[in-house]
């Protein structure tokens, strides 16, 4: 598959700020996205998806917003707290049994 | 529910031996799971496709005689990375898909170490 790709490999955000991380990728057959998180020496663990019919979802406190025109796909997440400190990947794939492409992860920072 | 599990979850070992890692499904049934390698601070990177009860798909770059992989049951594939080298050393992602859902769920990784 191809390359998905983040704008900032670093973000640092105050605690109960608000956080968007964003995301670029570059298959316009990707019909599946995916937010996860990793923490250190961890597997990732699913946040939120959203299908290529959709342009927003929403969980607790995360939001995923999809633009197709553009290929974008973000990550907002409300209220941060200490525990959302961690990498955070997006992932896409054509569906189906699909592996997945990676984004190359944005380290997130929560400031005290 | 949609657990999967790994094991070992840490190996070290020596150069040109062969080391075999387990990725289970615990509580579904998962015709597809997928084999991921991660390098430090780097991202994943999809390794192969492995198929209950058909060869494995490699991605481009991935060598299928050093990357082995058998998908024996709906629950359980092996990767056995043969004659390891220091460059194999990474942390070792598997994954299980719901059937028809496209959802994969990850196990907690493995990390290999060759000495």
């Amino acid at each position: 598959g191809e390359s998905v790709g983040l704008h900032l490999p670093t973000l640092s955000v105050q605690e109960g700020d608000n956080s968007i991380i964003n995301c670029a990728y570059s298959n316009s057959a990707s019909d599946y996205f995916i937010w996860y998180k990793q923490e250190s020496g961890k597997g990732p663990q699913f946040i939120i998806d959203i299908r290529s019919n959709m342009d927003k979802r929403q969980g607790q406190r995360v939001t995923v917003l999809l633009n197709k025109t553009v290929k974008h796909l973000s990550l907002q997440i409300a209220a941060t707290q200490p525990g959302d400190s961690a990498v955070y990947f997006c992932a896409d794939s054509g569906g189906g049994a699909d592996g997945l492409t990676f984004g190359k992860g944005t380290h997130l920072i929560i400031q005290p | 529910g949609a657990v999967v599990s790994q094991h070992p979850s840490r190996v070290i070992c020596k150069s040109g031996t062969s080391v075999k890692i387990e990725c289970r499904s615990l509580d579904f049934q998962a015709t597809t799971m997928f084999w991921y390698r991660q390098f430090p601070k780097q991202s994943l990177m999809l390794m192969a496709t492995s198929n209950e009860g058909s060869k494995a798909t490699y991605e481009q770059g991935v060598e299928k005689d050093k990357f082995l992989i058998n998908h024996a049951s709906l629950t359980l594939s092996t990767l056995t990375v043969t004659s390891a080298h220091p460059e194999d050393s990474s942390f070792y992602i598997c994954s299980a898909s719901l059937q028809g859902t496209g959802e994969q769920f990850f196990g907690p990784g493995t990390r290999l170490t060759v000495l």
